[in-house]
């Protein structure tokens, strides 16, 4: 069993649609959750990035993390065809020697 | 633009060959890693170096190698090429190494074996 899992997708919504993007994890000392857009064959690009538990959001996107359920999201309002790309999520133990463990990326599609 | 600048951006090579992949952090990081991400794979990391040591290794060959110069830019050595290791090659940077930091990445380099 992989650390953080994530299903690749695709997933393929309509314009203006809520999505929802998630994760799981194994490791319960996980404390920081990142969330990455990729662009086909461009660099991860950081999207959101919370510490411990809770809500973050940031304009159109929200980024929730549950620790007790083990199992982080992003949602999109208003999805825009702009969305389009794979979401990664990313996550890491509080540790001088920082090393984030990824998930395999979900490809998101907006149709107009 | 993340601030992180690679080169060469793509480039074609034979198997058996070498190729050296150069990568500048962000202004002020002193930490680089090298990740590698085969076609719709997730990222697989490499290798990290901290102001010119390396720090930590993941699933990198031993066909492959990196270092940190005193300037902190970064090169990742790739030999003896194969068709697997056609993908792309991202580096990223942060400021530190502890848990926290956020990491930049670069708009890799593609290579393609032939």
């Amino acid at each position: 069993q992989k650390e953080v899992e994530q299903d690749p997708g695709p997933l393929s919504v309509p314009e203006g649609a809520i999505v929802s993007l998630n994760c799981t994890y194994s490791n319960s000392a996980f404390q920081y959750f990142m969330w990455y857009r990729q662009y086909s064959r461009k660099g991860p690009e950081l999207l959101m990035y919370t510490y411990s538990s809770g809500n973050k959001e940031d304009g159109r996107f929200t980024a929730q993390v549950d620790k007790s359920s083990k199992y982080i999201s992003l949602f999109i309002r208003d999805s825009q065809p702009s969305d389009s790309a794979t979401y990664l999520c990313a996550m890491s133990v509080p540790d001088s020697n920082y090393q984030l463990i990824w998930g395999a990326g979900t490809k998101l599609i907006i149709k107009p | 633009d993340s601030g992180v600048t690679q080169t060469p951006k793509h480039l074609i090579t034979a198997t058996g060959q070498r190729v050296t992949l150069r990568c500048s952090p962000r202004s002020g990081d002193l930490s680089v890693y090298w990740y590698q991400q085969s076609l719709d794979q997730g990222l697989q990391f490499l290798i990290q170096y901290y102001n010119g040591e390396e720090r930590a290794k993941g699933n990198i060959l031993e066909r492959f190698s990196a270092q940190q110069f005193p300037d902190l830019h970064s090169e990742l050595n790739l030999s003896s090429l194969e068709l697997g290791d056609s993908a792309l090659y991202f580096c990223a940077s942060s400021v530190g190494t502890d848990s926290g930091n956020t990491i930049y990445f670069g708009e890799g380099s593609w290579l393609t074996v032939v």
